[in-house]
C-alpha cells in the first residue's frame, strides 16, 4: 500500500509551543502533501513538496521531505490555539492522467491555551 | 468560488434503503475524487474522475456502490442496499490537473447513518 503513516497519533501542547508531526510511506513518490481538517468540515491543502525537495516552508509551516527513508515530517511554529486540528498527508502519482491522492490516518492535534 | 458543495450534509436511513450522495466540483476542475472517513479506516479513496471518465474504482467497497459523472458539474455516489458498516462521512473533492500537481479541494463531507 502506499498509503502514508502518522506520527504521533495525537499529540496535546501548549500555546506558543512548536508542534511536529511525522509521515511515513512505503513506495515512490512524486509529491507528498499535508492536509489540515477541523472537526466536522473536510480538508484544506496546506503545503505540497516534491520529491526533489527537502525542504518547503509556507508562512509558520515547516515541511521536510526524506525520499530514502521515505518519510516526511511537518513542524508548526508558535502554535496557536486555531491550529487544533488533525493533519493528514498524503502521497500522489500520476495515473491516466489524473491525481490519486492516498491519505494516511492523521495526527489530532490540540493546542493547550 | 463557492468550492465544492456536497448534498445533503446530513443523510439518516434505514437498511436495505437506497441513499444517493451529490457533488457539485468547482467550476473548471477536472478531476473528482469519492472518498469514505471512519475512525477505524481513516480515509479511503473509493473512485476518481478525469474529465468526467471513471479513472479507478478499485476502492468502491462492494457491488452495492456505484458512481456516476454525467457531466463536469455533477457526481452521485449512491449504495443500493444501504447497511450499517456503510456508516461513514462521505466527502467528495476536486482538482485541476494540467501538467503539474495540484490540491484537492474538499467539500464538507456528508455525514451518513444507516440504522
Amino acid at each position: 500500500s502506499q498509503q502514508g503513516e502518522e506520527d504521533p497519533q495525537a499529540l496535546s501542547i501548549q500555546e506558543g509551543e512548536n508542534a511536529t508531526m511525522n509521515c511515513s510511506y512505503k513506495t515512490s513518490i512524486n509529491n507528498l502533501q499535508w492536509y489540515r481538517q477541523n472537526s466536522g468540515r473536510g480538508l484544506v491543502h496546506l503545503i505540497l513538496i516534491r520529491s526533489n525537495e527537502r525542504e518547503k516552508h509556507s508562512g509558520r509551516l515547516r515541511v521536510t521531505l526524506d525520499t530514502s527513508k521515505k518519510s516526511s515530517s511537518l513542524l508548526i511554529t508558535a502554535s496557536r490555539a486555531a491550529d487544533t486540528a488533525s493533519y493528514f498527508c498524503a502521497t500522489d502519482a500520476i495515473i491516466q492522467g489524473a491525481q490519486k491522492l492516498v491519505f494516511g490516518q492523521g495526527t489530532r492535534l490540540t493546542i493547550n491555551p | 468560488d463557492a468550492g465544492v458543495i456536497q448534498s445533503p450534509r446530513h443523510e439518516v436511513t434505514e437498511m436495505g434503503q437506497e441513499v444517493t450522495l451529490r457533488c457539485k466540483p468547482i467550476s473548471g476542475h477536472n478531476s473528482l475524487f469519492w472518498y469514505r472517513q471512519t475512525m477505524m479506516r481513516g480515509l479511503e479513496l473509493l473512485i476518481y474522475f478525469n474529465n468526467n471518465v471513471p479513472i479507478d474504482d478499485s476502492g468502491m467497497p462492494e457491488d452495492r456502490f456505484s458512481a456516476k459523472m454525467p457531466n463536469a458539474s455533477f457526481s452521485t455516489l449512491k449504495i443500493q442496499p444501504s447497511e450499517p458498516r456503510d456508516s461513514a462521512v462521505y466527502f467528495c473533492a476536486s482538482s485541476l490537473v494540467a501538467g503539474d500537481y495540484s490540491p484537492l479541494h474538499f467539500g464538507n463531507g456528508t455525514r451518513l447513518t444507516v440504522t
